[in-house]
């Protein structure tokens, strides 16, 4: 059974400092990973999507890595502003279903 | 382009009521999915819609959650009777394409459901 876990649970960091979100999965068999933003009263928003065969994807001021063999994932903000501040999800889609499966998440706070 | 909507955004009901949750996907997107957050929790997989056809429903938690899709379009989850436990964060997601590269899943805001 796939387990998705994201450490840590709550990150503080002031303005400008670059920081790395982790998330580890159990089964290394997956179809893609994917990190989403969640603001607080809304809804998931996708900020990056590495499928398998891939080793990482940036976009903007965002890098994520994957070592499938391994089973984790880095999510690195470089140059983190208040705007940042949400809670930030790893989910991964298994070999087998098309289901995500979320990891509980890791709530950033970026202060001013 | 309209993203997924999902309607209500927030209900409060009372043990015993019926609460039904709407779900418009993005136009063109055939496939539809229901997740749940509940307090505390990781957002859990409920069920998958391809069009109009329950592709998995393995994440239903019992009999009380009925979803549908009638005509392949917008879904609807209706909770009856619900129960102090169904309360957290109902989200409806859409994807265009089943397990292809790119297959970004889009979420809707949620539909915040409290049961007292």
């Amino acid at each position: 059974k796939q387990e998705v876990t994201q450490i840590p649970a709550a990150l503080s960091v002031p303005e400008g400092e670059n920081l790395v979100l982790n998330c580890s999965f159990t089964d290394s068999a997956i179809y893609n990973l994917q990190w989403f933003r969640q603001d607080p009263g809304k809804g998931l928003t996708s900020l990056l999507l590495i499928q398998s065969s891939q080793r990482e994807q940036t976009s903007g001021r965002l890098n994520a890595s994957l070592d499938k063999s391994s089973g984790r994932s880095t999510l690195y903000i470089a140059a983190s502003q208040p705007g940042d501040s949400a809670t930030y999800l790893c989910a991964v889609i298994s070999g087998a279903t098309n289901k995500l499966i979320f990891g509980t998440g890791t709530l950033l706070a970026v202060q001013p | 382009e309209a993203g997924v909507t999902q309607f209500p955004s927030h209900s409060v009901i009372e043990k015993g009521q019926t609460v039904t949750l709407r779900c418009d996907p993005i136009s063109g997107h055939d496939n539809l999915y229901w997740y749940r957050r509940v307090m505390g929790k990781e957002i859990k997989f409920l069920l998958h819609f391809v069009k109009e056809s329950k592709q998995d429903e393995s994440g239903m938690p019992n009999n009380r959650f009925l979803a549908e899709r009638t005509g392949g379009t917008y879904s609807t989850l209706k909770v009856q009777p619900a129960e102090l436990e169904d309360s957290g964060v109902y989200f409806c997601a859409s994807s265009q394409v089943f397990r292809s590269s790119g297959n970004t899943i889009y979420f809707g805001e949620g539909s915040w459901l409290t049961v007292v």
